[in-house]
């Protein structure tokens, strides 16, 4: 079965710091992964994704993935965070369908 | 332009009451998606339509319904078999024919009185 975890329910990080956000799937299938955003009480805004191609992916707001098969890991990083990236981010995976299964989410708090 | 829009965004449920969650798309996506979000459990998959006519169940559809008569709209029946429908619903779209990202509309929070 599908699964994506989420290493890390809250972190916090300071204003103008690096910050990585884990993401660990399970598949024996080729997935397509996904980092999307979500502010307080909000829908979801896609981040980035990986669908094929360079394992390198970058996204809006300064943030990139990299995909990495052997350890079946997206991690989501920023090199320098701010006050707006407060939010909560959630990774997802999508299978060679059209079911999405997406991880309990991280809470990302940056502070001043 | 082009989204998803979902109402209303606060609905209030008294117990074994019914309610229905409107989502409606003008992205002209043949998929539409009913998720669940609960504090610390992410997003979980309530019915989805890959098709007008036609919807599967997902890994929480008991206590809820769906209808998919129109490709633009997906409403979803909170039934009163549902024993815990406090949550935040949201509702999702996407082009069912390549792997393309889901966009996600507004949400709904449900609270029951």
């Amino acid at each position: 079965a599908q699964s994506v975890t989420q290493l890390d329910s809250q972190v916090p990080v300071f204003e103008e710091a690096p910050v990585e956000l884990r993401c660990n799937y399970s598949s024996s299938v080729s997935v397509y992964l996904f980092w999307y955003v979500q502010y307080p009480n909000q829908g979801l805004q896609l981040l980035l994704k990986y669908l094929s191609g360079s394992t390198l992916v970058k996204g809006i707001n300064g943030f990139e993935a990299e995909f990495n098969k052997s350890q079946t890991s997206f991690h989501l990083r920023k090199p320098s965070v701010h006050i707006s990236d407060t939010a909560e981010y959630f990774c997802a995976v999508r299978r060679t369908g059209n079911q999405f299964y997406f991880g309990t989410g991280t809470s990302l708090t940056v502070i001043p | 332009d082009g989204g998803i829009t979902q109402s209303p965004k606060y609905l209030f449920r008294k117990e074994g009451q019914n309610v229905t969650l409107s989502c409606e798309q003008n992205l002209n996506h043949d998929a539409m998606y009913w998720y669940r979000q609960d504090p610390g459990q992410g997003l979980r998959l309530i019915y989805y339509s890959q098709i007008v006519n036609d919807f599967q169940k997902g890994d929480i559809a008991e206590g809820y319904s769906v209808s998919r008569e129109k490709k633009e709209s997906f409403p979803l029946t909170v039934t009163s078999a549902q024993k815990n429908p406090t949550a935040f619903y949201l509702c999702a779209s996407s082009i069912s024919t390549s792997v393309e990202t889901q966009y996600f509309g507004p949400g709904t929070r449900l609270l029951v009185l």
